[in-house]
């Protein structure tokens, strides 16, 4: 069990659908990250949130957005959902900032997503 | 940009068998290096790290060198048992991490 946790375990929506997911990191972790595991795009990292603020960007589309609450946990805010959205979404943390040279992240156990 | 390339699976093994799964790198700067491991119907768990060059990683019996001239990564283990079936990621990280596309494992009894 590393610590963090993910809501909902499994999600099932239709296309055009918007949908929530949850994290809460580890306890003194202030840097929450969203990755995005696919088949055919594997593991990508999607956004980072360090203490509330947004703190770097990857592949992350314009129709997904996330936000950091002051408790600490995460939401990634999916919407006008595809079929290619379909995934595994994991939220990691770290108790580093970004641009550390040693960034060791504990993962929780995704949120698999199904769009129909 | 910075990329991982890991060798294709699945690799297939019998029990007690030696493990090699290559992982090669191109960073800018001095990345720390790391490799996760996956079971089935898991999330990612972290299996060992080296953040400069020469360090060595290890945990339960598996090992992996940053060798910063061949920049590689590659992970060993001398005798694989079959609970440690699952897809294994390089990745390197300075604030994101970047993964290989993952290497299936399976050891059979």
């Amino acid at each position: 069990d590393s610590g963090v946790t993910q809501t909902p375990k499994h999600l099932i929506t239709a296309t055009g659908q918007r949908v929530t997911l949850r994290c809460s990191p580890r306890s003194g972790d202030l840097s929450v990250y969203w990755y995005q595991q696919s088949l055919d795009q594997g593991l990508q990292f999607l956004i980072q949130y360090y203490n509330g603020e947004e703190r770097a960007k990857g592949n992350i589309l314009e129709r997904f957005s996330a936000q950091q609450f002051p408790d600490l946990h995460s939401e990634l805010n999916l919407s006008s959902l595809e079929l290619g959205d379909s995934a595994l979404y994991f939220c990691a943390s770290s108790v580093v900032e970004t641009r550390s040279a040693y960034n060791e992240q504990f993962f929780g156990p995704g949120t698999r997503l199904t769009v129909l | 940009g910075d990329s991982v390339t890991q060798m294709e699976g699945p690799v297939t093994l019998s029990e007690e068998a030696f493990l090699t799964i290559n992982c090669t790198y191109t960073a800018t700067g001095y990345p720390s290096l790391f490799w996760y491991v996956q079971y089935p119907g898991e999330g990612l768990q972290l299996l060992l790290k080296a953040t400069k060059a020469d360090d060595k990683g290890s945990n339960k019996g598996f090992e992996a060198t940053y060798r910063k001239e061949t920049t590689s990564f590659h992970l060993e283990k001398g005798s694989v048992q079959v609970s440690d079936s699952a897809v294994y990621f390089c990745a390197l990280g300075s604030y994101k991490l970047i993964f290989g596309s993952g290497t299936r494992l399976l050891v059979r009894p």
